[in-house]
């Protein structure tokens, strides 16, 4: 069966590290989001790709960047990861920007930045 | 820019008893979509019901219904007959026609009591 999956799916680490979050989806699915779930803030939109070689900054961007390099993959890296990175982040992905496209979710990745 | 409310952090219903969650959006846009998400404590995103704006049928999907007036720009999310396997966090999502970014509410905790 198609589906999303993240690794790890819990990560520890530390002020000033370099972290990436790993993202795949089956689907081939040319849309690919990463999120950031924050009490009170519900999920955040980070960064998105709607397909190879494109990548846009979304609302929560600074401290974050990706690259798409294959329809698959999405990863997400903290350049310098901060205690405000502390958070539950989630990776999508939807077929394409017509219709009520549904965005299938991955299972999550927990990061603490101690 | 788009905003997402959802102004009840936290609700309870009696198992077999009935439900409505509130969100309220603010847009310009005329064609749209809105979804709603629940997130049990596995913290998988699941889909719920969503909606086209230019549709003036509410939603419906077995217990889950959603009421939705677009003048007042309020999409409610009723669900009937409660079970047990309801109690989760739901949040209510936006997308304008054309994107496929989602706009997040801050989520209402719902719990179910027997």
């Amino acid at each position: 069966d198609a589906e999303i999956t993240q690794s790890p799916r819990h990560k520890i680490t530390e002020t000033g590290r370099q972290v990436t979050l790993a993202c795949h989806q089956t689907w081939n699915h040319n849309n690919m989001f990463w999120y950031r779930q924050d009490l009170g803030h519900g999920l955040r939109l980070i960064h998105y790709s709607y397909g190879v070689q494109d990548t846009n900054k979304g609302e929560v961007s600074d401290g974050y960047s990706v690259s798409r390099s294959n329809t698959e993959d999405l990863p997400l890296t903290l350049e310098s990861a901060a205690s405000s990175q502390t958070s539950v982040y989630f990776c999508a992905s939807s077929p394409g920007t017509s219709g009520n496209n549904e965005q299938f979710f991955g299972p999550g990745t927990r990061l603490t930045v101690l | 820019a788009q905003t997402v409310t959802q102004s009840q952090p936290e609700m309870s219903v009696q198992e077999a008893e009935t439900v409505t969650l509130s969100c309220t959006y603010d847009t310009s846009e005329s064609d749209y979509y809105l979804f709603w998400y629940k997130q049990p404590p596995s913290r998988q995103m699941i889909l719920v019901i969503r909606q086209e704006a230019y549709k003036q049928q509410n939603a419906t999907e077995n217990r889950f219904s959603v009421n939705f007036q677009k003048a007042a720009k309020s999409f409610s999310l009723k669900i009937s007959d409660s079970q047990l396997g309801d109690a989760a966090m739901y949040f209510c999502a936006y997308r304008t026609r054309g994107t496929d970014k989602l706009i997040f509410g801050t989520g209402t905790r719902l719990q179910v009591f027997p």
